[in-house]
């Protein structure tokens, strides 16, 4: 089955600064990737998703990036403000495993006013 | 509006009084899934359903049932809970390759 590994399991970051964060998959048809943000007490939320078919994906300060042939994907976060604390979950799925995601075990953001 | 609303939010109980943690969306979703969240582990899947009356295990089915009678509910049962048990639990539902919504967590301990 498909196994997804989070890279780092803490990031601490002053304001102002970018955060990124790595993972990796291991099912090369693995071709839907979505993240989510977890504020502490709140239920994980969707940020910003890819799928195989395109490299990149940009939402105002948040963009994902996507190397299939490496099978990795990141998410990269700039201009970090302190309302960007929080735990983060990758996710991959494929068609062929009905887009059931296998999650990383998740990154918690910490950043410094 | 669109939501998975979990019951109850907060649960104490004791080992082996089993227990029931509700979950309902109304979104016409197919898809439902139960997840536990520990520290350092992240979101492990218990069960899931592709649909009405389909259910299958996920990582972590040891211990729970689930149940799926009616397209918006899929209810979490634990028939005798032990201590290792104690973690929040998420329901989360979606429709085809989208992503997950879900609800807002049941935190339960078991003494």
């Amino acid at each position: 089955g498909e196994n997804v590994e989070q890279h780092p399991s803490t990031l601490s970051v002053q304001e102002g600064d970018s955060a990124v964060i790595k993972c990796t998959y291991s099912d090369s048809a693995s071709n839907y990737f979505p993240w989510y943000k977890q504020e502490l007490g709140k239920r994980p939320q969707l940020i910003i998703d890819i799928r195989s078919n395109v490299g990149e994906k940009k939402d105002q300060r948040i963009a994902v990036t996507l190397n299939k042939t490496a099978k990795h994907f990141s998410l990269h976060i700039t201009e970090t403000q302190p309302e960007d604390s929080a735990v983060y979950f990758c996710a991959a799925s494929t068609s062929g495993g009905s887009y059931i995601p296998t999650f990383g075990r998740g990154t918690s953001l910490i950043v410094h006013p | 509006e669109a939501q998975v609303t979990q019951n109850p939010r907060y649960l104490i109980t004791v080992t082996g009084k089993k227990l029931t943690v509700t979950c309902s969306q109304n979104m016409n979703h197919e898809y439902m899934s139960w997840y536990r969240q520990d520290p350092g582990l992240g979101l492990r899947q218990i069960y899931y359903s592709m649909n009405v009356e389909v259910t299958d295990k996920g990582d972590v089915p040891e211990g729970y049932k689930v149940s799926r009678k009616e397209k918006r509910n899929f209810p979490l049962i634990l028939e005798s809970p032990s201590p290792n048990q104690t973690s929040l639990y998420f329901c989360a539902s979606r429709q085809g390759p989208s992503p997950l919504h879900f609800g807002n967590g049941t935190r339960l301990t078991v003494t």
